[in-house]
């Protein structure tokens, strides 16, 4: 079956510890995102990233990283920088570039500071 | 810029009730609407999407949404609900010729027997 895989679906951060959220689709599809949803903040755009090698900065990517190294993978790093990074993290991806395209979500990850 | 605003965080209604989710969106140019559920836990997913053409967009488990251009809206209805369709419900806006959506903070609909 196609679609999108996270992992972990937990995570537990120490503080001033990076830690890396794993995004793999087998959807062939060009176009990633990375969101962060909040309760009652609905989904903010972190980073996302059109074709590989290559991505841009969202509305929230302060304290955030990626790599877009191969079409199928778009790995996220939460960086010590990031002060509050208590959050369920959802990838995405859509066929096209355009935002006329549907985007596909993965089952998300939630992230929890110890 | 772009925004959504879901005017209600929650709806309670009863089973077999019809209920309208609202959403008004600020853009004066092109602009693609979308629908998405998320139940617990879960990622989204898409329940319909407005790109051109008919106003009134029928997706899945019998919902549907109407765009009104005048009225900057794209509200989202079912003639009557299950409990099933109990989870958070998200419109998004996409402007033509831009790469990223922006979405609403959602509305919560919870379906009680």
């Amino acid at each position: 079956d196609g679609g999108i895989t996270q992992s972990p679906k937990y995570l537990f951060r120490k503080e001033g510890q990076n830690v890396t959220l794993s995004c793999e689709q087998n959807l062939n599809h060009d176009a990633m995102y990375w969101y962060r949803q909040d309760p009652g903040q609905g989904l903010r755009l972190i980073y996302y990233s059109q074709i590989v090698n290559d991505f841009q900065k969202g509305d929230i990517a302060e304290g955030y990283s990626v790599s877009r190294e191969k079409k199928e993978s778009f790995p996220l790093t939460v960086t010590s920088a990031q002060k509050n990074p208590t959050a369920f993290y959802l990838c995405a991806s859509s066929a096209g570039q355009g935002v006329q395209e549907t985007q596909y979500f993965g089952p998300g990850t939630r992230l929890l500071v110890l | 810029a772009q925004s959504v605003t879901q005017l209600d965080s929650q709806v309670p209604v009863f089973e077999e009730a019809p209920v309208e989710l609202r959403c008004n969106y600020s853009s004066s140019v092109s602009v693609y609407l979308f629908w998405y559920v998320q139940y617990p836990n879960q990622g989204l997913q898409l329940l319909l999407k407005y790109l051109s053409g008919s106003t009134l967009v029928k997706g899945i488990n019998g919902f549907e949404a109407e765009f009104n251009k005048s009225q900057t809206s794209f509200h989202l209805r079912k003639p009557s609900v299950h409990i099933s369709d109990t989870a958070e419900y998200f419109c998004a806006v996409g402007r033509s010729g831009y790469s990223t959506l922006t979405f609403g903070k959602g509305t919560m609909l919870l379906v009680s027997p």
